[in-house]
């Protein structure tokens, strides 16, 4: 059972480039969540989705995408990256949206 | 604007001292609030979940008060030990969007020998 994977654990991206944090859970948890995490700062909402087919944005969403297909992966994709979205990205899953959230270990992306 | 505030923003204890880290909250409706434990480095770490008629809640030397009248929560660390040293995050959800919640920014602990 590993819970919710990252991937990858690290990324450095040139401006402009884009690219996907993946995230899977082997939990069959109906709620996914992504946040970002700047230094010194608490967690931000970016985007979350309460079951496949099912995204909604968060506090963060401009210049990130997701989709939902399946109850297992949920992907975070950067458009066009920019320095400002430099950080640590976390995704979390839960099986009704409000007890127990399960993080990932983080993303740590360096846009330069 | 839901929000959640925690203080102190970070304090340092001696080994084997307990302590106790605030969290006031202005989100409403509410449904629970959660304390976790994010280590350096890692992701956030689930130690106690109230829902709003819930007290009080233990998880070993982590004990988390809840008072919903006053939208106060309190986390009490027992008999600290230098592995408590982290980041403690407050989280309340709404009762309308289980999605979303909102997130403090967290007590830094430093736990010296």
């Amino acid at each position: 059972n590993a819970g919710v994977t990252q991937t990858p654990k690290f990324q450095v991206l040139k401006t402009g480039q884009s690219m996907t944090l993946q995230c899977a859970q082997d939990m069959n948890h109906e709620y996914m969540s992504w946040y970002r995490q700047d230094p010194g700062m608490g967690l931000r909402l970016i985007h979350y989705s309460v079951g496949a087919g099912i995204t909604d944005q968060g506090e963060v969403p401009n210049g990130y995408n997701v989709s939902r297909s399946t109850t297992e992966d949920f992907p975070l994709r950067l458009l066009s990256a920019a320095p400002s979205q430099t950080s640590v990205y976390f995704c979390a899953s839960s099986a009704d949206g409000t007890y127990g959230y399960t993080f990932g270990s983080g993303t740590r992306l360096t846009v330069v | 604007k839901n929000q959640v505030e925690q203080s102190p923003q970070s304090l340092i204890i001696l080994e084997g001292k307990n302590c106790t880290l605030q969290c006031n909250y202005t989100v409403s409706p509410f449904s629970n609030l959660r304390w976790y434990k994010q280590d350096t480095g890692r992701g956030p770490v689930s130690l106690t979940i109230m829902t709003f008629s819930e007290n009080t809640k233990s998880n070993g030397r982590y004990t988390a008060t809840l008072d919903a009248d006053t939208k106060q929560s309190s986390l009490h660390i027992t008999a600290s030990q230098l592995s408590d040293s982290a980041s403690y995050i407050c989280v309340v959800a709404l009762n309308t969007n289980a999605g979303k919640s909102t997130f403090g920014d967290g007590t830094t602990l430093t736990v010296k020998p």
